[in-house]
Formats: C-alpha cells, sequence, structure tokens
C-alpha cells in the first residue's frame, strides 16, 4: 500500500492566523482525502481532493476556510484559515488507489497533523 | 442513511483473554464494512474490511470479523489480546452514493491489561 508522509505533525497556532498541512504519496494514487479528527470523536471527511479540479467539499465545509490544492497525483495541501480554538484537530490524509487497482475500497491514512489553535 | 454504530466508548481484556469490539450498521443495499485500528500518535490502520463472500473475514494482527446480516452487526474479535492490542479501534462503512467515502463510527478504546 502506499506511504504518506503529512506535514507538520503538529503545530501550535494563534487564533486568526492559517496554516497549510502537506500530504505527499509515494506513489500515483487517484484518490486524496482530508479527514478532521476532532478531540475524543470520530473521523470526518472534509474534502476529496482531485486532481486538476476543484476539491470536493462535504456538507458543513467550505473552501474558503479549507482550501485544498492537488497539484499532481502525489501531493495535495490543506489550509486551514482564520483558526480558531474549534479547528483544534487533527487532520489526516487519505488515499486510495481507485477503481479497478488492488486495494480499491482500502484507504491508506497519513500519521495526522495535530493543530492546537490558543 | 448510511451510518455505524460502536456501542462501547471502551472495551477493557485481560491480556491472553478472547476480545470483542461491537459493531453495528444500517446501510441501503450491500454493505462494505471496514475496522480501522489507530494507535497513539499514529494514522489509521486498515486491518479488515467485508465485501462479499465469507462472513467470517480475517485481517490483520490476528483479528477477525463476523459480517452477520440479520443481526446489521460486524464486531471485531481476537481470540487472545495482547497489551499491544491497547488502540483505538473504528468501524466503517462505506456510503451508498459514493464509491470511497467512509463513514465513520465514533470508536472503541480497547485497553488490555497484563
Amino acid at each position: 500500500s502506499a506511504v504518506i508522509s503529512q506535514k507538520p505533525s503538529r503545530d501550535i497556532c494563534q487564533r486568526g492566523t492559517s496554516l497549510t498541512i502537506q500530504c505527499q504519496v509515494d506513489s500515483q494514487v487517484t484518490m486524496m482525502f482530508w479527514y478532521r479528527q476532532q478531540p475524543g470523536q470520530s473521523l470526518t471527511l472534509i474534502a476529496t481532493a482531485n486532481q486538476g479540479s476543484e476539491a470536493t467539499y462535504e456538507s458543513g465545509f467550505v473552501i474558503d476556510k479549507f482550501p485544498i490544492s492537488r497539484p499532481n497525483l502525489t501531493f495535495s495541501t490543506l489550509t486551514v484559515s482564520n483558526m480558531s480554538p474549534e479547528d483544534s484537530s487533527i487532520y489526516l490524509c487519505s488515499v486510495t488507489p481507485g477503481q479497478g487497482v488492488s486495494g480499491a475500497n482500502v484507504l491508506t491514512f497519513g500519521a495526522g497533523s495535530r493543530l492546537t489553535v490558543l | 442513511a448510511q451510518s455505524v454504530a460502536q456501542p462501547e466508548d471502551q472495551v477493557n481484556v485481560a491480556e491472553g483473554n478472547p476480545l470483542t469490539v461491537k459493531c453495528t450498521y444500517s446501510v441501503s443495499g450491500n454493505p462494505y464494512l471496514f475496522w480501522y485500528v489507530q494507535y497513539p500518535n499514529r494514522g489509521l490502520q486498515f486491518l479488515l474490511k467485508y465485501i462479499t463472500g465469507d462472513n467470517l473475514v480475517k485481517g490483520s494482527y490476528g483479528f477477525e470479523a463476523e459480517f452477520n446480516k440479520s443481526q446489521t452487526s460486524f464486531h471485531l474479535k481476537k481470540p487472545s489480546a495482547l497489551v499491544s492490542d491497547s488502540a483505538l479501534y473504528f468501524c466503517a462503512v462505506r456510503d451508498a452514493d459514493s464509491s470511497y467515502k467512509l463513514i465513520f463510527g465514533s470508536g472503541t478504546r480497547l485497553l488490555v491489561r497484563p
């Protein structure tokens, strides 16, 4: 399965600032996803990052707050904009190889980026 | 709407004893079910999945899960627990409207005591 590197692994941020999280995959993948895991809670899908087009956002998440880039098949970024303490979460990048490929339907996750907003 | 429920926030077992982590689901159509494990400060790791076929699915680290259609359950099991199995376990179901979107349960913390 793919190996995912996320940066930063953790950060402490000030209210009102923005932070960009990077996700690098060691192989080309069709589908990349960004999840949020709030403290003590489950994972919630933020958006699907599409190569060459705009990301597809889930209900409750908007591009102005969580802009996403996907410049190629191995890399994506998620920016958390104008942060507030409520944005304190673990943000996880995940990938799946795509339809018809061995391992389809199984998500591989990065280790996550733990953000604390003061 | 698709959903999964993990009724137990925490499960405590003694090392060497069998463990069960419960999951029930609600889906329209055929369920695609998954178990993931999250160790401290690490991302989620895939354990096993049920798509079709045998109701007993074997996965990584000696874990298995039994798909029960009549009870709409997909409980995770292991015959003999290890202290190193202590982690957060998530059950998930694939969203019927998406080929890849997963809907996760609330998670169950497994604590295996020596």
